[in-house]
């Protein structure tokens, strides 16, 4: 079955400190990858997403990803964290379920960000 | 730029009631969905279509209906409200084609509380 996990519910970084969020997902063919973010009271903001080629992808806000098919793993990261991107981030799988393109929704890390 | 738009941002009905959650996109797609946030699960579909008059169950679809008169709207309805209900409520959209590349844009959301 399809699936996204995010294995941290919260994290609590300072500012200007790196950041890594964890994403791992099952999908049985080339999986198709995407990171939201959704700001407090706001609705989903795509940052980044991998189809195939360079596993090193970027995307807005300064933030990237690196997807590695061995660890069936899609990590977002930023060098430097600013008090701003304090929200809710969200990896997704793009499926095909009974031939419709749907979006896997991993369960979300909620990101707090120390002056 | 893309545009979704949810008709209201916070809803507060009572259980029983018939309730309507509207949403309009501006791009021609396709594709529309409806999705239920809460804390700790992430996104969960509730049903999407793929054209007019057209609709597909998603993951919880049960207590819900949907219609699609036009193709630029897309309405979420409860039957008889519960308070299990109370939730926030994502609309989205993609592209003509709704192929796996395409991203998902949102709509703000609707932070409905059912008493």
């Amino acid at each position: 079955a399809q699936s996204v996990t995010q294995p941290d519910i919260h994290i609590t970084v300072s500012e200007g400190a790196s950041l890594e969020l964890r994403c791992n997902y099952s999908y049985g063919a080339t999986p198709y990858l995407f990171w939201y973010v959704q700001s407090p009271g706001q609705g989903l903001q795509l940052l980044l997403k991998y189809f195939s080629g360079d596993t090193l992808v970027q995307g807005i806000k300064g933030f990237e990803a690196e997807f590695k098919r061995s660890q069936s793993s899609f990590n977002l990261r930023k060098p430097s964290v600013h008090w701003s991107d304090a929200a809710e981030y969200f990896c997704a799988v793009a499926g095909l379920s009974g031939g419709y393109n749907k979006l896997i929704f991993g369960a979300g890390t909620r990101l707090a960000v120390h002056p | 730029d893309v545009k979704v738009t949810q008709s209201s941002r916070y809803l507060v009905k009572r259980t029983g009631e018939k309730v309507f959650l509207e949403c309009v996109q501006d791009m021609d797609h396709e594709n529309m969905f409806w999705y239920r946030q809460d804390p700790g699960l992430g996104l969960r579909l509730i049903y999407f279509s793929y054209d007019v008059k057209m609709k597909e169950k998603g993951d919880i679809p049960e207590g819900y209906s949907v219609s699609r008169e036009k193709k630029e709207r897309f309405s979420l309805i409860l039957e008889s409200a519960s308070t299990n209900q109370t939730s926030m409520y994502l609309c989205a959209s993609t592209s003509p084609g709704g192929s796996r590349d395409q991203p998902q844009h949102f709509g703000d959301g609707t932070r409905l509380s059912i008493l």
